[in-house]
Order: C-alpha cells, then sequence, then structure tokens
C-alpha cells in the first residue's frame, strides 16, 4: 500500500486566510483526489488533482476557492481560501493504487476556522 | 435520494458478538467495493475490497456484494472493543475512467467489553 504523508495534521486558521495542505506519496501513483469531511459527515469528493494539468472539480467546488497543484506523480497541494468557518473540516489526499483497484487515504488536515 | 445508504447507527454489540454493517446502492455501474474503517480523528484505514458480486473473506471480516440486489454487507466476527470505529463503504464505477469513490455517510459501531 502506498505510504500517503499530509501537511499540516491540523491548524487553527483566522477567517479570511487561506492555508495549503501538502500531500507527499511514497511512490508514484496516477490518480489522486481531494476529499472533505465535515463534522460528524462521510467524505465529500472535492476534485480530482491532474497531473500538469488543471485539476477536475465536483459539482459544488470551484477553483478559486480551492486551487489545486499536482506538479509530479508523488505531490500535490490543496489551498482552501478566504477561509469561513463552514470550512472548518478534514481534508483528505488520496490515491489510487498501482494496481488500480483500491483507494487509500492520508491521515487528514483538520482545519478549524475561527 | 443518495446514491449510497448507509445506517448511521451508532451500532452497540458486547464483545464477542457478530456484527452485520450493511449498504445499499443505486448506481448499477458501481462494480468495485470498499469497506474503510475510520477511528476518531483519523483518516479512513482500507480494510476489504471487493470487485462485482461474492464474498471475500480476511481474517475475523467477511465482505459480501449482491449486485442483483445493490446490496452490500461487511461482517465482523468475534467482535472487539478495538472494533469500535466508523464503518465506511465506499464504491465505484467501471469504464467511465472515473475511480473517485462515492461513500456512505458511515455507521458509527461500538463493541461494549
Amino acid at each position: 500500500s502506498a505510504v500517503i504523508s499530509q501537511k499540516p495534521s491540523r491548524d487553527i486558521c483566522q477567517r479570511g486566510t487561506s492555508l495549503t495542505i501538502q500531500c507527499q506519496v511514497d511512490s508514484q501513483v496516477t490518480m489522486m483526489f481531494w476529499y472533505r469531511q465535515q463534522p460528524g459527515q462521510s467524505l465529500t469528493l472535492i476534485a480530482t488533482a491532474n497531473q500538469g494539468s488543471e485539476a477536475t472539480y465536483e459539482s459544488g467546488f470551484v477553483i478559486d476557492k480551492f486551487p489545486i497543484s499536482r506538479p509530479n506523480l508523488t505531490f500535490s497541494t490543496l489551498t482552501v481560501s478566504n477561509m469561513s468557518p463552514e470550512d472548518s473540516s478534514i481534508y483528505l489526499c488520496s490515491v489510487v493504487s498501482y494496481s488500480g483497484n483500491t483507494i487509500y487515504f492520508g491521515e487528514g488536515s483538520w482545519l478549524t476556522v475561527v | 435520494q443518495k446514491e449510497v445508504e448507509q445506517d448511521p447507527g451508532p451500532l452497540s454489540v458486547p464483545e464477542g458478538a457478530i456484527v452485520s454493517l450493511n449498504c445499499t446502492y443505486s448506481n448499477s455501474a458501481f462494480q468495485y467495493f470498499m469497506w474503510y474503517r475510520q477511528y476518531s480523528r483519523k483518516g479512513p484505514e482500507l480494510l476489504m475490497y471487493t470487485y462485482s458480486s461474492g464474498n471475500k473473506e480476511d481474517g475475523r471480516f467477511t465482505a459480501q456484494v449482491d449486485k442483483s440486489s445493490k446490496y452490500i454487507s461487511l461482517f465482523i466476527r468475534d467482535s472487539q472493543p478495538s472494533d469500535s470505529a466508523t464503518y465506511l463503504c465506499a464504491m465505484s464505477a467501471v469504464g467511465t475512467g472515473r475511480r473517485a469513490l462515492t461513500f456512505g455517510s458511515g455507521t458509527r459501531l461500538q463493541v461494549q467489553p
């Protein structure tokens, strides 16, 4: 299985600021995703991070709010822009295994916006 | 109607009991089915993965998929207090190039010692 490291693991952020979350994988992977898990809720897909091109966003998520970069096959960033308390969530990076059959998650980045 | 329905629980059982966790889904394109375990303040951990219909066993865990009924199950035998967590079912479609997962809402399980 892939080892996925996320930074920061948790942060308390001021309203109106932006925070960038990093995701580093220990091996090259084809597909990387960013999910959000709001308190007490299940996981919702934000976007697919595409290597070398713009991310593909799900309905309800836009690039201006959640810009994503993926400069290579092992690294991606998600920025949460102009944060409000409603953005307080766990943000999770996930990758598809080399075989393409299984999907793994990082430990998550726990953001609280005050 | 959500694409994936899962009873949120909480489900409370005594130690040693057999636990049955279930999800139903509406999208017939789903063919990869997974179960994740999530402890409090941790990321989801992949427990079981199955493709199409049938059963798969791994230690105390058995995953079942019934595509005709659009119904999947996870059984935990000889449940332990350490199994107390939220269990998430997840699934993805084949042939669309879309490998992102659609999740159920999660079932919170409590195993009482």
